[in-house]
């Protein structure tokens, strides 16, 4: 079993849907990332998270640590929004090392 | 303030060549990471620099090396390559004090 799991790996929605996408890992953590990635490669960080909740736009980051999970949420999304959606973590005991999931494809339709 | 910069952008090399790719952070960022991207395996961590330290290595065999110059400008050294080492190689700068990284464009290497 992977030490982050995302979920689902694909997802096509329709532009202004409200979408989810999860991530749950195993390890103790000092930090989770969700980051964004478009064809050819660049990736941006969206998010860094130790506890609670971030929003920065239509982006929303939430993570529960006694649960050890996460969700970032795009509210009213847009086609511009499709890209390869990351959800890193920072163990407790790797120091500087990130450890990655899958990823989530996200296609949103016109 | 530039972003991360990597060259290549490009590369493609035979199996049993070396390769050298570099990673100029942003400036007064001191800690560079490098990650390996491939279809099967993901993102995964190669090594991270820190003020020409290495401070942690990722699961890869040695043929893959790195260092860090005095202002912080990363290379990354793979020798001997084979052809499962095709990939894009992502590095990513931190100011040292934060966990925050910015990432660069990545060099997309290719081996035939």
């Amino acid at each position: 079993k992977n030490e982050v799991e995302q979920s689902p790996q694909n997802l096509t929605a329709q532009e202004g849907e409200f979408i989810t996408i999860n991530c749950s890992y195993s390890v103790g953590i000092s930090a989770l990332h969700w980051l964004q990635q478009h064809p050819g490669g660049g990736i941006v960080s969206l998010f860094m998270l130790s506890s609670g909740k971030k929003k920065h736009g239509r982006l929303i980051a939430t993570i529960n640590i006694q649960e050890k999970h996460s969700s970032l949420h795009i509210t009213a999304s847009h086609p511009r929004d499709s890209a390869v959606y990351i959800c890193a973590v920072r163990s407790e005991t790797s120091g500087s090392r990130l450890t990655f999931g899958e990823g989530t494809q996200l296609t949103v339709n016109p | 303030k530039a972003g991360v910069t990597q060259t290549p952008r490009y590369l493609i090399k035979t199996r049993g060549q070396q390769v050298t790719l570099s990673c100029s952070p942003i400036s007064g960022h001191r800690s560079v990471s490098w990650y390996q991207q491939t279809p099967g395996q993901g993102l995964q961590f190669l090594f991270e620099y820190f003020s020409e330290t290495q401070r942690n290595k990722g699961n890869f065999p040695g043929r893959f090396s790195g260092r860090q110059f005095s202002n912080s400008r990363s290379e990354m050294n793979v020798s001997t390559l084979e052809l499962g080492d095709s990939a894009l190689y992502l590095c990513a700068s931190r100011r040292g004090s934060t966990l925050e990284q910015y990432f660069g464009p990545g060099t997309r290497l290719t081996v035939t």
